[in-house]
């Protein structure tokens, strides 16, 4: 079975500083699509960033960026100039062929003032 | 654009009743997915549709989970008898295949069975 490690359940940061989100991944797939959700107290899960696996270049999407190492298999997220509206669970998750997600269990990160 | 609809928002329910959840994905999305959020979890896909025929139902408890697609367009969700453990977010979402953009979600209903 594919899985998807996220190994920090908590995170914080002080508003405007920057954070790093780990990720790690298990798959025999040569290419496939990766990304980070979004999920504030309103449960609606929105997506942040998108990486496509043949793709050496990072994304990037205004402050959120990704590191994408892939053959570490190893997907980070940093948020840079925290905000306050980035407090919220964060999901990371890979595309199985047949464009099904498997996400991993979360990272809680909360953004201090 | 209107996103994915999703109804009733929460639901409390005694063991053994039934419950319906209804989803309406985003127009032109032919994909549709039902995951299961346990708190504290990451979200897990009970049944994936393309069109109004199923994909993948290989993690749904047949026993008393069941889902349709009438039609390509809506969809509904039922638990018949439900159990205490089947309390959770139960999320859909939505999705153009070919295009390979992730899914878009709707806001969930939060069950809760006592």
């Amino acid at each position: 079975a594919q899985t998807v490690t996220q190994s920090q359940p908590e995170m914080s940061v002080q508003e405007a500083e920057t954070v790093t989100l780990s990720c790690t991944y298990d798959t025999s797939e040569s290419n496939y699509y990766l990304f980070w959700y979004k999920q504030p107290p309103s449960r609606q899960m929105i997506l942040v960033i998108r990486q496509e696996a043949y793709k050496q270049q990072n994304a990037t999407e205004n402050r959120f960026s990704v590191n994408f190492q892939k053959a570490a298999k190893s997907f980070s997220l940093k948020i840079s100039d925290s905000q306050l509206g980035d407090t919220a669970m964060y999901f990371c998750a890979k595309e199985t062929s047949g464009s099904r997600l498997t996400f991993g269990e979360g990272t809680q990160l909360t953004v201090n003032p | 654009e209107a996103g994915v609809a999703q109804s009733p928002r929460y639901k409390i329910i005694e063991k053994r009743q039934s419950v319906a959840f209804w989803c309406n994905p985003i127009s032109g999305h032919a994909t549709l997915y039902w995951y299961q959020q346990i708190l504290g979890q990451g979200p897990k896909l009970l049944i994936q549709f393309q069109n109004n025929g199923v994909v993948d139902d290989s993690q749904l408890p047949k026993d008393r989970f069941s889902a349709e697609r009438l039609k390509g367009v809506d969809s509904t969700l039922k638990i018949q008898p439900a159990k205490l453990e089947d309390s959770a977010v139960y999320l859909c979402a939505s999705s153009i295949l070919q295009r390979r953009i992730g899914a878009f979600f709707g806001q969930g209903t939060r069950l809760t069975v006592v």
